[in-house]
Formats: structure tokens, sequence, C-alpha cells
């Protein structure tokens, strides 16, 4: 089974400094990896995903992240944050080896402070 | 506008009471999804459907119980059953049921038990 473990509940940080967000994945089929980002009181809105082909995806906001298959990780990045960038984010994985159900991560609260 | 809406934003439930939570969207997705959301929990998958008249359980579908009657529309009962049905609830849909085709996420409805 696919499971997905975002090791830092919450990570605070400075404005304009980078930033990364940890995600670690298992599963034992192809692997399909997103992240998501949800603002306060909100629904879930697509930061980028990795399908096939190049390791490193960027996404919209300045993210990108990095599909490391012997690490299991799929970190997420950003070399500047804004304060606008305060907001939970989700990785998931593809559940099974059909279909798009996700398996999401328990989350990581990022705090951009002045 | 296309997207999804999700209604009321806010509900209250007496225990023993069922519930009907709403979800309607207007960009011809096929298919469409139920999450439950707790705190460091991440997004649990409760129910999805791929096509109208047909639908399927998924992780946490006990005291949960939907239909899929239009192809816009994909309303979710929270029964009497549902132990501890206090929780943020996301309604998502996409156009296919394939890994490529990305989910969309409505607003969502805060329940709360009283």
């Amino acid at each position: 089974a696919q499971s997905v473990t975002q090791l830092d509940s919450q990570v605070p940080v400075f404005e304009e400094a980078p930033v990364e967000l940890r995600c670690n994945y298992s599963s034992s089929v192809s692997v399909y990896l997103f992240w998501y980002v949800q603002y306060p009181n909100q629904g879930l809105q697509l930061l980028l995903k990795y399908l096939s082909g190049s390791t490193l995806v960027k996404g919209i906001n300045g993210f990108e992240a990095e599909f490391n298959k012997s690490q299991t990780s799929f970190h997420l990045r950003k070399p500047s944050v804004h304060i606008s960038d305060t907001a939970e984010y989700f990785c998931a994985v593809r559940k099974g080896n059909a279909g798009n159900m996700l398996t999401f991560g328990g989350g990581t609260r990022l705090m951009v402070k002045p | 506008d296309g997207g999804i809406t999700q209604s009321p934003k806010y509900l209250f439930r007496k225990e023993g009471q069922n519930v009907t939570l709403s979800c309607e969207q207007n960009l011809n997705h096929d298919a469409m999804y139920w999450y439950r959301q707790d705190p460091g929990q991440g997004l649990r998958l409760i129910y999805y459907s791929q096509i109208v008249n047909d639908f399927q359980k998924g992780d946490i579908a006990e005291g949960y119980s939907v239909s899929r009657e239009k192809k816009e529309s994909f309303p979710l009962t929270v029964t009497s059953a549902q132990k501890n049905p206090t929780a943020f609830y996301l309604c998502a849909s996409s156009i296919g049921a394939s890994v490529a085709d990305t989910q969309y996420f409505g607003p969502g409805t805060r329940l709360t038990v009283l």
C-alpha cells in the first residue's frame, strides 16, 4: 500500500528566505506524486505533479519539487517565500496502480514571518 | 464561472440527526470525490464516483452515504451511525479517472456536531 509522510507539521520561515517542505513516500507500484496547497478555510489547489520524465518539476507560484527515487522523496522548495505563501501544504501519492485516487500526507503548515 | 460549489459553508447538527452536504460542479467532469479532513491527518477518501449512477467506497465510508443521479451533483449524507462526524468535508472532481487528470476541490463544508 502507498503511504506519505510529511516530517514537519509546521515550518516557520522569514519572508524572502528559502524553504523546503519534506515529503517521503512508500509505494510498491509506479509512483505518481503531487503537492497541493490549502489557504485558510478553502479547498486544495494543485501546485505541481510528477507523472514521468524530468525529476525536477516546476509548479505555480515559483514552487518546484524534485523526485528522488533512491531516497523515496519528493521535497517541495521555493528560493524566496512571500507572506502570501502562508498556508498548509499537502503531499500526495496515487493510491494503487490504477485511476487517480490519492493518499495524502498529514500536511505541513508554512508560516512566513515579516 | 466554472467551478465546484459546496453548501452550506458551516453546518451544525445535533447528535442522532442525519445531514446532507451538497456538492455541485459545472466543469462537465465525470469523476467526483468526497474527502474528510481532520487536523494533522491530511485528507481521507470517503466515497468516489467515476461516472453517473456509479460510486465506490473509499477508506472511511462507514456512517456515510452518497448518490450520483446527475453528472453535476454528488451529495454526501452523514448519518447518525458516523461516530465522530465533526470535521471539514471537501468535495473534488476531475475530468476523468486517469492519473493525469487533476482533481479540483471545492471550498469545503465545516460540520460541527453539538
